[in-house]
């Protein structure tokens, strides 16, 4: 059982305000690891994958960073705006084959305008 | 190129009825999967395709749920008959093979037992 863990579960900030969370999973059999968006109604949208110890990746205002040794990658959001307003999950592979998804219970963000 | 089809967007049924969501991925994806999402928690795997075989179902119902995907395309997953814990979002996802390639999700179907 590979246990994602997410946090904070769900946060609210104000429109501009840059923020953070974190997704953490065991250091040792580490794969990959995968980032999507999921705004309410619409299809969950992938944002990064990451592979490498100290990738750090960036699309727009989202970025984000790994920690492979100590197990953790954060997701940062500079300036945020309404539209940021969604759920993000982290996710891994069990292994290196074709091995399914195992998906945290994201962090649910609110931008405030 | 176009999106992983699902249908319906929303289903609300009885508790002992069943239901049936039918799922058309990515021209090319071999790999399918469905997944079920209920509220507070992450997406849980239920069934992993590779073409037109199963290749993890360790987490699927199997008295009251099935799936198939003929002739390696399109899937439908059946839930029959339905529990008041089967309520959640139902979501299909494909994608290439490989821990590297990300899946495309369809929009889910969100399903409502009462």
């Amino acid at each position: 059982i590979l246990n994602v863990e997410q946090s904070p579960q769900s946060l609210h900030v104000q429109e501009g305000d840059s923020t953070n969370f974190t997704c953490s999973f065991p250091s040792s059999n580490f794969y990959a690891l995968h980032w999507y968006r999921w705004e309410t109604a619409k299809s969950p949208e992938a944002l990064f994958v990451m592979t490498l110890n100290g990738d750090e990746k960036k699309k727009g205002r989202i970025s984000a960073t790994l920690n492979t040794k100590e197990g953790y990658s954060y997701l940062y959001i500079k300036g945020s705006q309404p539209e940021d307003s969604a759920t993000y999950l982290c996710a891994l592979p069990l292994d290196s084959g074709n091995t399914p998804l195992v998906f945290g219970k994201g962090t649910r963000l609110s931008v405030i305008a | 190129e176009a999106g992983v089809a699902q249908s319906p967007r929303y289903k609300i049924i009885e508790k002992r009825q069943s239901v049936a969501f039918w799922c058309n991925p990515i021209s090319g994806h071999a790999t399918l999967y469905w997944y079920q999402q209920i509220l507070g928690q992450g997406p849980k795997l239920l069934i992993q395709f590779q073409n037109n075989g199963v290749v993890d179902d360790s987490q699927l119902p199997k008295d009251r749920f099935s799936a198939e995907r003929l002739k390696g395309v399109d899937s439908t997953l059946k839930i029959q008959p339905a529990k008041l814990e089967d309520s959640a979002v139902y979501l299909c996802a494909s994608s290439l093979q490989g821990v590297g390639y990300g899946y495309t999700f369809g929009s889910g179907t969100r399903l409502t037992v009462v």
